[in-house]
């Protein structure tokens, strides 16, 4: 089966860094991907990991480690317009992408 | 370049009916996913075609189906609706189905609700 958890909301303050994080049980694995969506809108692609280790874009950083089944994006400098919900999504088997109910981030000034 | 784009916007349909999803995929792409979801949960996978075949499919049952037209371009389908049917249908297309290269790229949706 394929289970994916992340926290359900978090808080934080601007300009400061928050970790939002992932833990996967999946059938198999070919990435993982993690998008943001506002409110009404659709998921916009943030980042794609599949080996171990930080991938880094800008103020956006992403984590996996395989053996742990563990992810994270990191998030610095935050700003209000980074309030949204954080996606994480692992591709697994025959093209099924299976995503977590998302973390709720709640940037206050 | 236009972005994936879903047709319709909104749909309100009665129990029982059927329902027709449009979707266009990103120029150059061939992959195409559908999705489900409900208010307060993630997207929860229905469909993946590449290249006109089914590559995947999701926990959904039979009533839901798609096809992937030879311009890229897919519908799905919803026989018999149930009020749990409402929710956010969504697109989502990408270059392939490996790698990077099964980054997606989502439509606006469609907003399905079910009377």
């Amino acid at each position: 089966g394929q289970n994916i958890d992340q926290p359900t909301e978090m808080t934080a303050t601007e300009g400061a860094i928050v970790q939002i994080n992932c833990t996967y049980q999946t059938s198999g694995f070919n990435g993982l991907f993690w998008y943001q969506q506002h409110a009404g809108e659709a998921p916009t692609f943030l980042s794609y990991n599949v080996l171990d280790g930080l991938e880094e874009k800008g103020r956006f950083s992403s984590f996996l480690s395989r053996s742990k089944g563990y992810s994270y994006l990191l998030l610095k400098e935050l700003q209000m317009k980074d309030s949204a919900s954080y996606l994480c999504a692992v591709e697994g088997n025959a093209g099924k992408s299976t995503f977590g109910d998302g973390t709720t981030l709640t940037v206050k000034p | 370049d236009a972005g994936v784009t879903q047709s319709p916007t909104h749909l309100i349909k009665t129990r029982g009916q059927h329902v027709t999803l449009r979707c266009s995929p990103i120029s150059g792409h061939k992959s195409v996913s559908w999705y489900q979801q409900v208010l307060g949960q993630g997207p929860q996978f229905i469909f993946q075609y590449y290249e006109k075949e089914e590559r995947g499919r999701g926990n959904f049952p039979d009533r839901f189906s798609a096809r992937q037209f030879p311009n890229y371009s897919s519908e799905l389908n919803v026989n018999a609706l149930l009020l749990g049917d409402s929710a956010l249908y969504l697109c989502a297309s990408s270059l392939g189905t490996s790698g990077a290269q099964e980054t997606q790229y989502f439509g606006p949706g469609t907003r399905l609700l079910v009377l």
